[in-house]
């Protein structure tokens, strides 16, 4: 069946660096891929998505694209923020959706 | 406002006495589903409906029912709950075959 997979972290890093969460799927046919954002004591909310190949998603100045040839859709932000600490899930849409395990992020000052 | 609205946000109850979690969105969409997310667990799949009267289990169903009479509601119904299903629980919903989800605010579900 359709699979994520994503690096589980946490995930600590200073103000300003550069994120990279890696994410990378096993589907049938071509599914729509989506990166979810869950802060502290609240739900999950799309942050970005892309339904078909090399599709890049951008949203809040985080980007992902879908590659299909790699079966993957990497979270990229070029400068994180301290507002940024949240889990971060990716996601595929094919039949039904199916979920990674989250990503914690920690942003210090 | 497009939304999803669970209620309770909040709720303790004892084994074996029947709850209910309501869940209702605004948004005319077809697709509704249920999770629980838990520690190290992440979010797994309970119930999920493509649209009225059409209902299928998920990944972990047992123990728990929803019923899907009208579009805009989806409730999870627990018979007789157990300290087992002490969680975190997120109704969403979605409108197209290939859209995303919009979820519910969660409800912490503890069973004593």
């Amino acid at each position: 069946g359709d699979s994520v997979t994503q690096m589980e972290g946490p995930v600590t890093l200073s103000e300003e660096a550069f994120l990279t969460i890696n994410c990378t799927y096993t589907a049938t046919g071509y599914p729509s891929l989506f990166w979810y954002v869950q802060y502290p004591g609240e739900g999950l909310q799309l942050l970005l998505k892309a339904t078909k190949a090399d599709d890049k998603g951008s949203n809040k100045g985080f980007e992902a694209t879908y590659r299909k040839e790699t079966t993957s859709f990497h979270l990229e932000k070029g400068s994180v923020q301290v507002s940024d600490s949240a889990v971060y899930f990716c996601a595929l849409r094919g039949q039904n959706f199916v979920f990674g395990p989250g990503t914690r992020l920690s942003v210090l000052p | 406002e497009a939304q999803v609205t669970q209620n309770p946000r909040y709720l303790i109850t004892v084994t074996g006495k029947k709850l209910t979690v309501t869940c209702s969105q605004n948004m005319n969409h077809e697709y509704m589903s249920w999770y629980r997310q838990d520690p190290g667990l992440g979010l797994r799949q309970i119930y999920y409906s493509m649209n009225v009267e059409v209902t299928d289990k998920g990944d972990v169903p047992e123990g728990y029912k929803v019923s899907r009479k009208e579009k805009r509601n989806f409730p999870l119904i627990l018979e007789s709950p157990s300290p087992n299903q002490t969680s975190l629980y997120f109704c969403a919903s979605s409108a197209r075959p290939n859209g995303g989800y919009t979820f519910g605010s969660g409800t912490r579900l503890t069973v004593v």
